[in-house]
């Protein structure tokens, strides 16, 4: 199994729709990040969370928000979709701030 | 703020040529890092090595090296004698130390599509 699994791995939805994209990890640790992947553009974080009771804003987070509910999970918001949010999303982890992030294998969302 | 820039948006080279692919970056943390990651076409993002800014020795791992320089402000990645399973986006990344507002945030460069035909 996956150390870092996200959940949908695609989706497409409409235009105004509430999304979840969901993240959950088996390593153990208290990092967790969300980023946004558009072509051409690397990735971008969005939020960040360096334990359950710390949740932080990255550079991208109009738009959307998290959830940490646990260590093992921390989970994505768009509360009103709309197209220009139409990326891939990757969830990460890592044990310290200067330790590698292990990356899921991203959720492709499409907003029509 | 931190910054990192590949110039390099695409190179194509033919399997078995050596490529190397640049990466420059700004920061004004005194202490930081400087990873590379591996996006091959089924998407997921593979880790490849990860540097800290007071170790400027240069390394080796099989086909890959990366030359780190610090006087320029350079983290370069070459990749000797290219295979066609080298096709991917890399990536180079940049986190400041402990203590800094960028501790534990990657600043990620825009990528570059490496084509190795056989």
């Amino acid at each position: 199994d996956a150390d870092v699994t996200q959940t949908p791995r695609n989706r497409i939805t409409k235009t105004g729709k509430r999304i979840m994209l969901e993240c959950s990890q088996t390593k153990g640790h208290d990092r967790m990040y969300w980023y946004r992947q558009d072509p051409g553009l690397g990735l971008q974080l969005i939020y960040y969370s360096f334990d359950v009771k710390d949740i932080n804003k990255g550079e991208i987070s109009d738009g959307y928000s998290v959830s940490r509910q646990a260590q093992a999970k921390f989970s994505l918001s768009l509360e009103s979709a709309i197209p220009n949010q139409t990326a891939l999303y990757f969830c990460a982890t890592s044990a310290t701030g200067n330790q590698p992030q292990h990356f899921g294998d991203g959720t492709r969302l499409s907003i029509l | 703020a931190q910054k990192v820039t590949q110039a390099q948006t695409e190179i194509s080279v033919v399997e078995k040529e050596d490529v190397t692919l640049d990466c420059v970056y700004e920061t004004r943390d005194t202490t930081y890092y400087l990873f590379w990651y591996k996006q091959p076409p089924s998407g997921e993002l593979v880790f490849l090595i990860r540097r800290n800014s007071f170790d400027e020795q240069n390394e080796i791992s099989g086909r890959y090296s990366w030359n780190f320089q610090k006087s320029t402000s350079s983290f370069n990645f070459t990749i000797t004698a290219s295979q066609v399973v080298d096709s991917a986006v890399y990536f180079c990344a940049l986190s400041g130390d402990a203590g800094g507002t960028s501790y534990g945030k990657l600043t990620f460069g825009q990528g570059t599509i490496l084509t190795v035909h056989p």
